[in-house]
């Protein structure tokens, strides 16, 4: 079974600064989706960005990037220019690329804090 | 996000009542999903319905039962909780993209709180 580890509970960053909020992940297969979700205080998940693991190039979202290192099982997000509405949860989470819909695999986490 | 909608927004309920979670998906969506978020844990999957057949059940207990009337329509059918199924209750819906080669991203609704009594 896929397992995603998120091992930075809590993070902080001031206005305008960079943050990087690190994801890893365990699968034994080839092919498959990763994503970063936002949960902020609302409490409605909104999808911040994705990425396909047979490309090699990052994906890219405005202020929001990842770093994808496949041979690592590696997949950070970058957020530039952080801003007050960037405070959320973070979540890291991995879909295998079969037929069908199969469900996602989260991570536990982590909490962003931006300071002003 | 309003493509994909919770009623109510909060619950609080005895051990012995029995009570429905709606989720109502405006996006054209062919999947739809129940998770639990509890505090500390991460997102546990509860229920997957693809075209109104469920294909998965992860291992939910019987106290969870789930309806998809329509594949817009997803119920959660609550009955003779404990107080440890107190969380936060999400709906989320898919398209199956894969044909195109696209990943079926998830769009979640605003979740329930449920608390159990």
């Amino acid at each position: 079974a896929q397992t995603v580890t998120q091992s930075q509970p809590e993070m902080s960053v001031q206005e305008a600064e960079t943050v990087t909020l690190s994801c890893t992940y365990d699968t034994s297969e080839s092919d498959y989706y990763l994503f970063w979700y936002k949960q902020p205080p609302s409490r409605q998940m909104i999808l911040v960005i994705r990425q396909e693991a047979y490309k090699q190039q990052n994906a890219t979202e405005n202020r929001f990037s990842v770093n994808f290192q496949k041979a690592a099982k590696s997949f950070s997000l970058k957020i530039s220019d952080s801003q007050l509405g960037d405070a959320a949860m973070y979540f890291c989470a991995y879909r295998s690329a079969g037929s069908g819909n199969t469900p996602l695999v989260f991570g536990k986490g982590t909490r962003l804090s931006v300071i002003a | 996000e309003t493509g994909v909608t919770q009623t109510p927004r909060h619950l609080v309920m005895g051990m012995t009542n029995k009570k429905s979670l709606k989720c109502e998906q405006h996006l054209g969506h062919n999947a739809m999903y129940w998770y639990k978020q509890s505090a500390k844990k991460p997102l546990e999957l509860m229920f997957v319905y693809n075209f109104k057949e469920q294909t998965e059940n992860n291992s939910v207990p019987s106290r969870f039962s789930p309806e998809c009337p329509n594949s817009s329509h997803l119920f959660l059918h609550l009955h003779t909780l404990q107080p440890e199924d107190s969380a936060l209750y999400l709906c989320a819906s898919s398209q199956d993209n894969w044909l195109a080669g696209d990943p079926d991203t998830q769009y979640f609704g605003p979740g329930t709180r449920l608390t159990v009594l």
